[in-house]
């Protein structure tokens, strides 16, 4: 079975201050995929990342920057320079790779207060 | 706009009332998902399909029933609501290639 933990409930961190959101997952799966979506207040789904479990390189995306570690099934994803609108809920989430295997797995999601 | 479209997106049900939430995807996505988040927690996975014609259940089946007639459209039955049906519930569609997209939301609440 597939799981999905974000250990941290809810975060908050004063506005220009850079957080890391965590991200540990188990699949016995050889081939997966891991994500990270947005919700913020008003409640929609934002993709954000998709990471498949061959390609380990870091991923930056402006502010946004994501860590893949194998070795440690971990999926951590940075903030920096922390604004306002980065305020949301950030799930993770892991989907296997084969066949037939393609729904997604979700972390309970960590709440993120940017305070001004 | 290319997407998945929910409706309705709120809806107020009286317990033992049944409705159906409607999903459609004009992507021709082969799979598709129900999922529902309740206050404080991940999406969990409802049904899902495969292809038109084939469903099968998730982690959370029981209240539910959904079919799937075309490539386009995914709906999910709920028969006699309860107020644990209270949710919000996203319907998503996905190719291995491009990923999931994911409706708006339809927020019900069972009273």
């Amino acid at each position: 079975a597939q799981k999905v933990t974000q250990a941290q409930t809810e975060i908050s961190v004063v506005e220009k201050e850079d957080v890391t959101l965590d991200c540990v997952y188990e699949t016995r799966d050889t081939t997966y995929y891991l994500f990270w979506y947005k919700q913020p207040p008003s409640g929609e789904l934002v993709f954000l990342i998709r990471r498949n479990s061959f390609d380990e390189q870091n991923e930056i995306s402006g502010r946004y920057s994501w860590n893949f570690q194998k070795s440690t099934s971990s999926f951590n994803f940075t903030i920096t320079a922390s604004q306002v609108v980065d305020s949301a809920v950030y799930f993770c989430a892991l989907s296997g790779g084969g066949a037939g295997s393609y729904q997604l797995t979700f972390g309970k999601g960590t709440k993120l207060s940017v305070i001004p | 706009n290319a997407g998945v479209t929910q409706t309705p997106k709120f809806r107020i049900l009286k317990i033992g009332q049944s409705m159906t939430l409607q999903c459609a995807q004009d992507m021709n996505h082969n799979y598709m998902y129900w999922y529902r988040q309740d206050p404080g927690m991940g999406l969990k996975l409802i049904y899902y399909s495969v292809g038109a014609g084939i469903t099968d259940k998730g982690e959370v089946p029981n209240g539910y029933n959904v079919s799937r007639s075309t490539t386009e459209d995914f709906p999910l039955r709920l028969e006699l609501a309860a107020p644990s049906q209270t949710s919000v519930y996203f319907c998503a569609s996905s190719t291995p290639r491009y990923g999931y997209t994911f409706g708006s939301g339809t927020r019900l609440t069972v009273v």
